[in-house]
């Protein structure tokens, strides 16, 4: 079976601080992977995708995430954070399950940004 | 280039009756998916519609269904309401069924009452 742990369900940083949001999962075959921002009342939408090619993704608003496939993670960082980062952060591996695509979600982490 | 949309924004509703949730994808898109937010429980896939067929369903009562329309849009009806189907229902599209990234809508926040 594949899966996605969030090892963090709330994350409180100040503001202009790093921050590491955790993800791994569990597959045996290759996976493709996604990071998604959920703010207040809104939709998903799109951080980044590792899809192949370099393990370091750069994606929006100034977040990376780096593809470790040794140890099955996928962490998300940003150098310094802001207010306006303070959303939900949502891991997901896309799989092609007998001809089938599914994205499988993470519990989700909540980055509180403090002033 | 236009997002996915969703309507209604909100939608209340009371235990029993059936609520009728619709979306637009981005243009070019042939793949619909079908998402529950609900308090707790994260997101769960609920439905995958793709050129007019439904093609994968996750582990949800029958009494949610839906279908695909020949320009891709997509409805999703939920019968029999019941108190924990009070959730936000997120739509997303894809390019087509070989598509990894999928583009979500904003949603429709379902109250049952």
């Amino acid at each position: 079976a594949q899966s996605v742990t969030q090892l963090d369900s709330q994350v409180p940083v100040f503001e202009e601080a790093p921050v590491e949001l955790r993800c791994n999962y569990s597959s045996s075959v290759s996976v493709y992977l996604f990071w998604y921002v959920q703010y207040p009342n809104q939709g998903l939408q799109l951080l980044l995708k590792y899809l192949s090619g370099s393990t370091l993704v750069k994606g929006i608003n100034g977040f990376e995430a780096e593809f470790n496939k040794s140890q099955t993670s996928f962490h998300l960082r940003k150098p310094s954070v802001h207010i306006s980062d303070t959303a939900e952060y949502f891991c997901a591996v896309s799989l092609i399950i007998q001809g089938a695509q599914k994205l499988v979600f993470g519990q989700g982490t909540r980055l509180t940004i403090n002033p | 280039e236009a997002g996915v949309t969703q309507s209604p924004t909100h939608l209340i509703k009371t235990r029993g009756q059936q609520a009728t949730l619709r979306c637009s994808p981005i243009s070019g898109h042939t793949s619909v998916y079908w998402y529950q937010q609900a308090l707790g429980l994260g997101l769960q896939f609920l439905l995958w519609y793709d050129e007019g067929e439904e093609r994968n369903r996750g582990n949800f009562p029958p009494r949610f269904s839906g279908r695909q329309f020949p320009n891709y849009s997509s409805e999703l009806n939920v019968n029999a309401l019941e108190l924990e189907d009070s959730a936000l229902y997120l739509c997303a599209s894809s390019l087509d069924r070989g598509a990894y990234e999928q583009y979500f809508g904003p949603g429709t926040r379902l109250t049952v009452t």
